[in-house]
């Protein structure tokens, strides 16, 4: 059983860029969740898709947003980054939107603005 | 709105000596709660969890945690600890609109040292 990959590991970008990440859901699971972890920080819950669309979102600005498609893998998009976007940003996958559906974790993608 | 609260930023402990970590949260109904561990470069990976019944959960890795609802507490401990325990340690609660899960709320993580 695949767990949850994410692509890139790292990437540095200059403020006023776009960037995408990408995210792989372990083998089963229709839903994930993106998360944002500044450095010394808990991850804080950006969205979650469910089948293709958005479910739920945290407080972050609409320059965030997300896809996921048909295999339920998922991009998170970010335009005009901020300095304050620098951070890790993790991917996690379930099996569907119960609270008891256990979220599981890729590595996350490191991300530098300069 | 929920809340997850970790008192301790740092956390040493020698080597097979036992181990608490605290949590507190703020939610008005029944919690759905979580600890994850996050070694460095690593993403998260789920310890334990507690949803209902028995107050007294246990995970992997020797953890075991404690629901306290008077004390709004879920305590993560371990009775004998390795040098591969040392990294960040989180706890989670699950958030919930009428819609279905969204999203965990998470504290700001305690950093576990061991000492030799």
């Amino acid at each position: 059983e695949t767990g949850v990959t994410q692509s890139p590991t790292h990437l540095i970008k200059t403020r006023g860029q776009q960037v995408t990440l990408r995210c792989s859901s372990q083998s089963g699971h229709n839903t994930v969740s993106w998360y944002q972890q500044a450095l010394g920080q808990g991850p804080q819950f950006i969205f979650q898709y469910y089948r293709e669309e958005e479910n739920g979102r945290g407080n972050f600005p609409p320059r965030f947003s997300g896809l996921q498609f048909p295999n339920y893998s998922s991009e998170l998009n970010v335009n005009a980054l901020e300095l304050d976007d620098s951070a890790l940003y993790l991917c996690a996958s379930s099996l569907g939107l119960a609270r008891t559906d256990t979220q599981y974790f890729g590595p996350g993608t490191r991300l530098t603005v300069l | 709105a929920q809340s997850v609260t970790q008192p301790d930023i740092h956390i040493t402990v020698s080597e097979g000596a036992s181990l608490e970590l605290r949590c507190n949260y703020s939610y008005g109904a029944t919690p759905y709660l979580f600890w994850y561990v996050q070694s460095p470069g690593q993403g998260l990976q789920l310890l334990l969890k507690y949803f209902s019944g028995d107050t007294l959960v246990q995970g992997i890795k020797g953890f075991e945690a404690e629901f306290k609802r008077s004390q709004s507490s879920f305590n993560l401990r371990k009775p004998s600890v390795h040098w591969s325990d040392a990294a960040e340690y989180f706890c989670a609660v699950a958030q919930y609109s009428g819609g279905g899960a969204d999203g965990l709320t998470f504290g700001k993580g305690t950093h576990l040292i061991i000492q030799p």
